[in-house]
């Protein structure tokens, strides 16, 4: 079953303005992962937050965790067209087994 | 580095066929596992494994085997094609660093067609 459960479903944006995605999960996690995809490729990493960590920031990127509201946030600043993708937050429980959720679509446009 | 290498890129079976997805990493990573990804959905794990001669089941593994002989190689066997297999296939992999699970590095993925 999909663990995380990304909202919105999509996101429709201008460049330049910010784009918030949220993923919930159900049951305790040893690290929770970003991942973008690209139409018809592959998954590319984004952040990594472990489960003792609240705060994360990658370039653009800024990632909060909240471990006893079981969520998680992504936000991206300053959006750009390339920045076009399916984003998607995974879940690790454990032996790096990903449990993925099904993800927003954010379009920006130029 | 190539990373994590898939093949082939596309194919075609028949109902009943079997073929296997090759999946291949020149990180040295321990773990490697296979996803599906069906339309609208995110990945669902099929199988993994945490080093040579070690496998586990995923989430899906209903009509699919792994074995892991080496380090680099994870091949996905088919072993009698269904038209519920349509998907893309991806393969991944990932290290242990100072104990810790890290970011998982992804293939381009495999697009299956059953017919």
């Amino acid at each position: 079953s999909q663990q995380g459960e990304e909202d919105p479903q999509a996101l429709s944006i201008q460049e330049g303005e910010n784009a918030t995605m949220n993923c919930s999960y159900k049951t305790s996690i040893n690290n929770l992962q970003w991942y973008r995809q690209n139409s018809g490729r592959g998954l590319v990493h984004l952040i990594l937050i472990r489960s003792n960590e609240r705060e994360k920031h990658s370039g653009r990127l800024r990632v909060t965790l909240d471990t006893s509201k079981k969520s998680s946030s992504l936000l991206i600043t300053a959006s750009r067209a390339a920045d076009t993708a399916s984003y998607f937050c995974a879940t690790d429980k454990g032996y790096s087994t990903l449990t993925f959720g099904k993800g927003t679509m954010l379009l920006v446009s130029p | 580095n190539a990373g994590v290498t898939q093949t082939p890129k596309f194919q075609v079976l028949k109902t009943g066929q079997s073929m296997t997805l090759q999946c291949a990493q020149d990180m040295n990573h321990e773990y490697m596992s296979w996803y599906r990804q069906d339309p609208g959905m995110g990945l669902r794990l099929i199988h993994y494994s945490v080093g040579a001669g070690i496998t586990d089941q995923g989430e899906v593994p209903n009509g699919y085997n792994v074995s892991r002989s080496t380090t680099e190689d994870f091949p996905l066997r088919l072993l009698s094609a269904a038209p519920s297999q349509t998907s893309v296939y991806f393969c991944a992999s990932s290290s242990t660093l100072a104990g810790a699970y890290n970011e998982q590095f992804f293939g381009p993925g495999t697009r299956l067609t059953v017919l």
